[in-house]
């Protein structure tokens, strides 16, 4: 099994432009989920998809739109990047427990800089 | 929604000596709480949790240990080595659905030879 894998593993975007970060992960996890991570801030949630066929916001969802594209996929996409942008981004997966929340399992990340 | 406050944000042990990480939350029907481990430039990896029905899990030499009455919980690493050096992050569960957490804001473990 090859986990959580995200592409592109790096981008230099200019200001203003778009693109999609993909995220798929093969162990048949019900939720997904992405963050970033700043110095200094941790990790935090942007959006996240409980189960196929639902998104929500998380604490920073503000420039970021996602797509839960079957069970498999959930990509990230910024429409218009802004520097304050710039930063690590990690897609991950867990399964749920009946109600029980468990681990989650984290791709290797996007380093991505908006100039 | 839930915060969890993690300190210290840098740690500095000599290699054998225990090091202890400390995390507080404010949500009370929060039920789980673990610890991820990240090493420069690769991805966090669980090392270990603890839900609320326990006071204390260990593995080998990293132990956690939860007071849901003061809301915080703790990670113990025993015998540090070099290989311990990391950041390591605690995080609780949000409660309301979502199957979500709150990370805190991660601790630099340097062990030291």
């Amino acid at each position: 099994n090859a986990g959580v894998t995200q592409t592109p593993k790096f981008q230099v975007l200019k200001t203003g432009q778009s693109m999609t970060l993909q995220c798929a992960q093969d162990m048949n996890h019900n939720s997904m989920y992405w963050y970033r991570q700043d110095p200094g801030m941790g990790l935090r949630l942007i959006y996240y998809s409980a189960s196929e066929g639902t998104t929500d916001k998380g604490e920073v969802p503000n420039g970021y739109n996602v797509s839960r594209l079957n069970k498999r996929e959930f990509s990230l996409r910024l429409e218009s990047a802004a520097p304050s942008q710039t930063s690590v981004y990690f897609c991950a997966s867990s399964h749920l427990l009946g109600r029980a929340i468990s681990e989650q399992y984290f791709g290797p990340g996007t380093r991505l800089t908006v100039t | 929604g839930e915060n969890v406050e993690q300190h210290p944000s840098t740690l500095s042990v000599q290699e054998g000596d225990s090091a202890v990480i400390k995390c507080t939350y404010s949500d009370s029907a929060s039920n789980y709480f673990p610890w991820y481990k990240q090493e420069l430039g690769k991805r966090p990896q669980l090392i270990i949790d603890i839900r609320s029905n326990v006071g204390e899990k260990k593995d080998q030499r990293i132990a956690v240990t939860l007071n849901k009455t003061a809301k915080h919980f703790s990670l113990h690493i025993t015998e540090t080595q070099p290989e311990d050096s990391a950041v390591y992050f605690c995080a609780a569960e949000v409660t309301g659905g979502g199957n979500k957490l709150t990370f805190g804001t991660g601790t630099q473990l340097k062990v030291e030879l």
